[in-house]
């Protein structure tokens, strides 16, 4: 069964103090790993698609990266705005899974100034 | 702009009653889903659909049904068999929910919070 195991459950940061957030994912083939930002009350907001070992994306103070095993997301210096709960998706390839995405529970980013 | 609407913000259930909560999109997306979503849990899939008047169960589906009579409609009615209403709705859709495009980013309305009175 596909599974998605995100780490840690909660994070707490001074501003400026970088970090790194991990997916773990078990699946029977990776067409793609998602990640996506999600603001108290809100629905989450599409961050990064990442399709094969060795890719990375970066968008301001988030860089994904991706391996055959897991994916992390580093924040750079980050700044209280980034704080959020960022959840990670995975997406299998096997014929039964059509555009299902696997979520992981998300890991809690608190930013203090 | 385009984007995913889902109303209304809050929904209250009393018991035995159904409830529907709207999805409307504007990206002429293809597959539309709905989640739900609960503290310390992944997304569940509850239903999805690929194309108009198509849809499928998803992982959670007993006490829900939809209709997609529309390609930018998709509502949810939670049912009266749903004896664990109470959660966060989540709407998406993607450009295509199959073949080579299959692994689009699926891309999120702001939730329906429903609580049981």
């Amino acid at each position: 069964e596909d599974q998605v195991t995100q780490s840690p459950e909660a994070l707490r940061l001074q501003e400026g103090e970088s970090s790194s957030l991990n997916c773990s994912y078990t699946v029977s083939g990776l067409r793609g790993l998602f990640w996506y930002r999600q603001d108290p009350g809100k629905g989450p907001e599409f961050l990064f698609t990442l399709y094969s070992a060795g890719e990375e994306k970066e968008k301001e103070r988030l860089k994904a990266t991706l391996t055959k095993k897991e994916s992390f997301l580093h924040i750079t210096a980050p700044k209280p705005e980034d704080s959020a709960t960022y959840l990670c998706a995975v997406q299998a390839s096997s014929t039964d899974s059509w555009g299902k995405l696997q979520f992981g529970a998300g890991t809690q980013v608190v930013v203090t100034p | 702009d385009g984007g995913i609407t889902q109303s209304p913000k809050y929904l209250f259930r009393k018991e035995g009653q159904n409830v529907t909560l709207s999805c409307e999109q504007n990206l002429n997306h293809d597959a539309m889903y709905w989640y739900r979503q609960d503290p310390g849990q992944g997304l569940r899939l509850i239903y999805y659909s690929q194309i108009v008047n198509d849809f499928q169960k998803g992982d959670i589906a007993e006490g829900y049904s939809v209709s997609r009579e529309k390609k930018e409609s998709f509502p949810l009615t939670v049912t009266s068999a749903q004896k664990n209403p109470t959660a966060f709705y989540l709407c998406a859709s993607s450009i295509s929910g199959g073949g080579e495009s299959s692994n689009q980013p699926q891309h999120f309305g702001d939730g329906t919070r429903l609580s049981i009175l």
